[in-house]
C-alpha cells in the first residue's frame, strides 16, 4: 500500500490564481481530512469527509472547496489564492470514528502565494 | 488561546528522559494522541490513550493522563538523536457537531544533543 499520497509537493501561486491539491489513499478508509499547518502552529482542519459524496466544513473552510466522488480521492480546491493561504497542507485518512481512529497523513504540499 | 496547549521547545541530552506536557480543555474528549512530525514529513501517530485510563506504556514511551487536571504527558526513556522532531498532542472530541475530529496543539520541538 502506498498509503496517503499528495501532489504536488511544492507549488508557488500568484494572488488570484486557482489550483487543486490532490490527495489519494489506497487503504479503503472512509474518512478523509484536509489540514493546514502554518509556521509554529498546530494543524487546523479545513474540510473533512465521512464517505463518498459527503463533505463537511472544519475549523477554517473559507477560501477552499472539496469534493469526494470516490472513496480514494479527496481533492482540495483553492479558487482565488490569497497570501493568507500560504501554508503546508496535509491530507489524512482514517477507518473508523468509534475507535482510536488513527489518522494516516500524507507527506504534505507546501504552497506559497505571492 | 489554543484549546490544546504545549510548551514549544524541549532540549535534552542523549540517553536522558524527555517529558513533553500538554493541557487540553474538553472533558468529554474520548481519546488523546501523541503524533510525531519529522522535518519535511507528515504526522505519524506515536501512541494514544483512552480517556478512562491514566497510564499507558509502549516500549520507551509512557503516557500519563490526569483527567481531573486535563493534563497529558509523554515520557520518552533513553532519548536518542533520532527522537528529535516536533511532537503534537491532540484530543478527539465527540461532543457537539465536531464529529469526533482532532484538535491539535502547536507542537513541542524536541532537540536531542549528543
Amino acid at each position: 500500500n502506498a498509503g496517503v499520497t499528495q501532489t504536488p509537493k511544492f507549488r508557488i501561486l500568484k494572488i488570484g490564481q486557482s489550483m487543486t491539491l490532490q490527495c489519494t489513499q489506497d487503504m479503503n478508509h472512509n474518512y478523509m481530512y484536509w489540514y493546514r499547518q502554518d509556521p509554529g502552529m498546530g494543524l487546523k482542519l479545513i474540510y473533512y469527509s465521512v464517505g463518498a459524496g459527503i463533505t463537511d466544513k472544519g475549523e477554517v473552510p473559507n477560501g477552499y472547496n472539496v469534493s469526494r466522488s470516490t472513496t480514494e480521492d479527496f481533492p482540495l480546491r483553492l479558487e482565488l489564492a490569497a497570501p493568507s493561504q500560504t501554508s503546508v497542507y496535509f491530507c489524512a485518512s482514517s477507518y473508523f470514528q468509534d475507535r482510536p481512529a488513527e489518522q494516516y497523513f500524507g507527506p504534505g504540499t507546501r504552497l506559497t502565494v505571492t | 488561546g489554543e484549546d490544546v496547549e504545549q510548551s514549544l521547545f524541549l532540549s535534552v541530552r542523549e540517553g536522558d528522559s524527555s517529558v513533553i506536557n500538554c493541557t487540553y480543555t474538553d472533558s468529554s474528549s474520548t481519546y488523546l494522541y501523541w503524533y510525531k512530525q519529522e522535518p519535511g514529513a507528515g504526522l505519524q501517530l506515536l501512541t494514544y490513550i483512552f480517556s478512562n485510563m491514566d497510564m499507558k506504556q509502549d516500549q520507551r514511551l509512557t503516557v500519563l493522563l490526569n483527567k481531573k487536571d486535563k493534563h497529558l504527558s509523554l515520557r520518552i526513556a533513553d532519548t536518542q538523536t533520532g527522537d528529535s522532531a516536533i511532537y503534537f498532542c491532540a484530543e478527539r472530541r465527540i461532543s457537539g457537531g465536531s464529529q469526533g475530529n482532532l484538535i491539535f496543539g502547536k507542537g513541542t520541538k524536541l532537540s536531542v544533543k549528543p
